[in-house]
């Protein structure tokens, strides 16, 4: 079946730090990437919907330049936190969208990056 | 503006059945989502349901009432690995996900 790696697991660093998160397809290819988080005990939340080849579509409220996304290939999009802070600890979570599977199962979803900013 | 309701929390006892359900208003519908995510893990798919009526598969079985904008997740024969969130999803008219806040499943012995 589809395969989502997402890179690294978990991210401890300092303040001000800029942390790149990676999300690959396997055995697909991803036109469309989407980019999640994840606060403790809360619902997913669609951060940006990440498009090969152009811009990335950000939701209300997700701030496009401390969250910079890009998607250059088609199995590979980035989501790096730009100098990130404590409030920015969450569980991001990339899934991709294979176009060629069928409507039952829209999304693959990575393992999670677990963030931790000190 | 688009809302799924589940409730927060359920407990359940092992070897039991356990009902979750979801409500949900959304502009469109292209289809209904169960994934199960345990602690710390990203979401694994479940279920899908796109037209009314009962989808079953193993000991989870999922139902689905369009007309009530309302959906359940049935668990049989409950096991300790079962004790999860299960997150609730409806495919709106655009065909984007949008998720429910999940309901924390607490199996106890």
């Amino acid at each position: 079946g589809a395969v989502v790696s997402q890179h690294p697991s978990w991210v401890i660093c300092k303040s001000g730090t800029s942390v790149k998160i990676e999300c690959r397809s396997l055995d697909f290819q991803a036109t469309t990437m989407f980019w999640y988080r994840q606060f403790p005990k809360q619902s997913l939340m669609l951060m940006a919907t990440s498009n090969e080849g152009s811009k990335a579509t950000y939701e209300q409220g997700v701030e496009k330049d401390k969250f910079l996304i890009n998607h250059a290939s088609l199995t590979l999009s980035t989501l790096t936190v730009t100098s990130a802070h404590p409030e920015d600890s969450s569980f991001y979570i990339c899934s991709a969208r294979d176009p060629g599977a069928s409507g039952n199962q829209p999304q693959h979803f990575g393992d999670g990056t677990r963030l931790s900013i000190l | 503006g688009q809302n799924i309701d589940q409730p927060t929390e359920m407990t359940a006892t092992e070897g039991a059945i356990v009902q979750i359900n979801c409500t949900y208003q959304t502009s469109g519908f292209n289809g209904l989502f169960w994934y199960q995510q345990h602690a710390g893990e990203a979401p694994t798919f479940l279920s899908y349901n796109v037209l009314d009526g009962l989808e079953e598969k193993g000991r989870f079985s999922s139902f689905l009432s369009r007309s009530k904008g309302y959906s359940y997740l049935l668990l049989k024969e409950l096991q300790m690995k079962d004790s999860a969130s299960y997150l609730c999803a409806v495919k709106d008219s655009n065909y984007q996900l949008i998720w429910g806040a999940g309901t924390k499943l607490i199996i106890k012995p």
